[in-house]
C-alpha cells in the first residue's frame, strides 16, 4: 500500500543552522501540507501547498520556514535559521483531491540545542 | 478559528471492555477525521465522517457524527491491548485547502 515517507527521522541542530526535511508524497496526490507538533501539545497546521504554490499558511510559517516541490515526488520543509522552539515532530501529509483524507508521514523528530 | 474538545483526556480500561472517546467542534464540521497516534510515531488514519447522521465501522471501532454535524464519537467494541494509542479528532476546514485542526487527544491504555 503507498504511503508517504519522510527523511531523516530524527534531526539534531545546532541554533541557527538551517535543516531541510524532506517527504515523499504518495504519488497521484495532488494536494501536500506540514504539520508539527511540540512535545506534550497538539498537532498543528503549518502550511499547504497546492499547484506548485503555497494555498495556505498559519501564524508559525514566518519567514524562517520555506517549502519547495523541486521534482515530481520530493516535498521539502526548510527552517533557515532553526531555534529552540523549533524542536518538535514534523508530519509531511498528502492527499489526492478534494475532500478525501489526508494521509500522514511517519513524522521527523527535530531537535535544535 | 475552529476549536475541538476531546473527551476523555485519558482513558484506562480492562481488556474486553467496551469505551467511548468524544470529539466537540466549536464550529459545524465540513469532515471530521479520526487518526489513531502511536506516541512518538505518525497518525495513522482510521475514519473520516461528512454526513450529518453518518457512521463508519471498521472492525472493531465504531464512529459517528452527529446530525448537527458539531460532535462525533469514537466507540471500540470488546477492547484489546493493540488499540492502546493515542486516539485524535481532526476537522476540516472547508474549501479547497481542506486543512485540518485537531483536538488534543485521548491516550488510551488497555491493560491485559
Amino acid at each position: 500500500e503507498p504511503e508517504v515517507t519522510q527523511t531523516p527521522s530524527h534531526q539534531v541542530t545546532q541554533m541557527g543552522q538551517e535543516v531541510i526535511l524532506r517527504c515523499v508524497p504518495i504519488s497521484n496526490h495532488l494536494y501536500f501540507y506540514w504539520y508539527r507538533q511540540i512535545l506534550g501539545q497538539k498537532v498543528e497546521f503549518l502550511v499547504s501547498f497546492y499547484n506548485n504554490e503555497i494555498s495556505e499558511k498559519s501564524e508559525i510559517f514566518d519567514d524562517q520556514f520555506s517549502v519547495e516541490r523541486p521534482d515530481g515526488s520530493n516535498f521539502t520543509l526548510k527552517i533557515r535559521s532553526t531555534k529552540l522552539e523549533d524542536s518538535a515532530m514534523y508530519f509531511c501529509a498528502s492527499r489526492p483531491g478534494l475532500q478525501e483524507t489526508q494521509y500522514f508521514g511517519p513524522g521527523t523528530r527535530l531537535l535544535v540545542l | 478559528s475552529q476549536e475541538l474538545e476531546q473527551s476523555p483526556q485519558s482513558l484506562i480500561v480492562q481488556e474486553g471492555k467496551n469505551l467511548t472517546i468524544n470529539c466537540t467542534s466549536s464550529k459545524t464540521l465540513y469532515g471530521l477525521y479520526w487518526y489513531k497516534q502511536k506516541y512518538g510515531e505518525g497518525l495513522i488514519f482510521l475514519m473520516m465522517l461528512q454526513k450529518g447522521g453518518e457512521e463508519k465501522s471498521h472492525e472493531k471501532i465504531t464512529a459517528k457524527l452527529d446530525e448537527k454535524k458539531q460532535q462525533s464519537s469514537l466507540h471500540i467494541t470488546a477492547s484489546q491491548p493493540s488499540h492502546a494509542g493515542i486516539y485524535l479528532c481532526g476537522a476540516a476546514s472547508g474549501g479547497s485547502n481542506y486543512k485540518l485542526t485537531f483536538g488534543k487527544g485521548t491516550l488510551l491504555t488497555v491493560n491485559p
